[in-house]
């Protein structure tokens, strides 16, 4: 068990459709990431946020969006749901000393997204 | 060509063999991470390495920094390091997270 929770496990949704994914960080760690998992495209970055801050953007769709609450969890929005946005979602977390290099990354269990 | 590239794309080997899988990388990094991604899907962090050498139970990583490669060793394998494992290089500072994978390497031991 990383210590990183993920919800939903698994989603079925219509293309068109807004999803929420909802990610609780390690208890401490400030930094959330999250990843999409695609079978065409791999492993992708899709943005960090640190202490309630976006801190990096990867190769995320303007039709996503993602935020980090006081309380440090972090949720991502994707919307006007696509067939292609099907994928398993990875939130991660680290940093209990602050966004340096030498903290290991702990990844959540994904959420599984299908879009039909 | 990808900025993170590992060899072989499929291993399979015998239960008890020795394993090595590599990766090698184009940009510069302040840190390199081997995964691994079990069926179920979920990814473990096995190894974080900025120089040399880490050791963890049967799994040795390497790192040659001047060289751009890394390389996942396992000793003595079995069945139950059957998994997919994933090389990832991380800029470092305000971008650590911004980790960029290779496209991993499928292991299968079989008994």
């Amino acid at each position: 068990d990383s210590g990183v929770t993920q919800t939903p496990k698994h989603l079925i949704t219509a293309t068109g459709q807004r999803v929420t994914l909802r990610c609780s960080p390690r208890s401490g760690d400030l930094s959330v990431y999250w990843y999409q998992q695609s079978l065409d495209q791999g492993l992708q970055f899709l943005i960090q946020y640190y202490n309630g801050e976006e801190r990096a953007k990867g190769n995320i769709l303007e039709r996503f969006s993602a935020q980090q609450f006081p309380d440090l969890h972090s949720e991502l929005n994707l919307s006007s749901l696509e067939l292609g946005d099907s994928a398993l979602y990875f939130c991660a977390s680290s940093g209990r000393s602050g966004p340096i290099s030498g903290n290991t990354i702990y990844f959540g269990e994904g959420s599984w997204l299908t879009v039909v | 060509k990808n900025e993170v590239e590992q060899s072989p794309q499929n291993l399979t080997a015998q239960e008890g063999e020795f394993i090595t899988i590599n990766c090698s990388y184009s940009v510069g990094i302040s840190a390199l991470h081997w995964l691994q991604q079990h069926p179920g899907g979920g990814i473990v962090s096995l190894f974080m390495l900025s120089s040399g050498k880490k050791k963890h139970g049967r799994l040795i990583a390497t790192i040659n920094i001047q060289e751009k490669h890394s390389s996942l060793h396992i000793t003595a394998s079995h069945p139950r390091d059957s998994a997919v494992y994933i090389c990832a290089v991380n800029g470092g500072g305000t971008s650590y997270g911004k980790l960029t994978f290779g496209q991993g390497t499928i292991l299968t031991v079989h008994p």
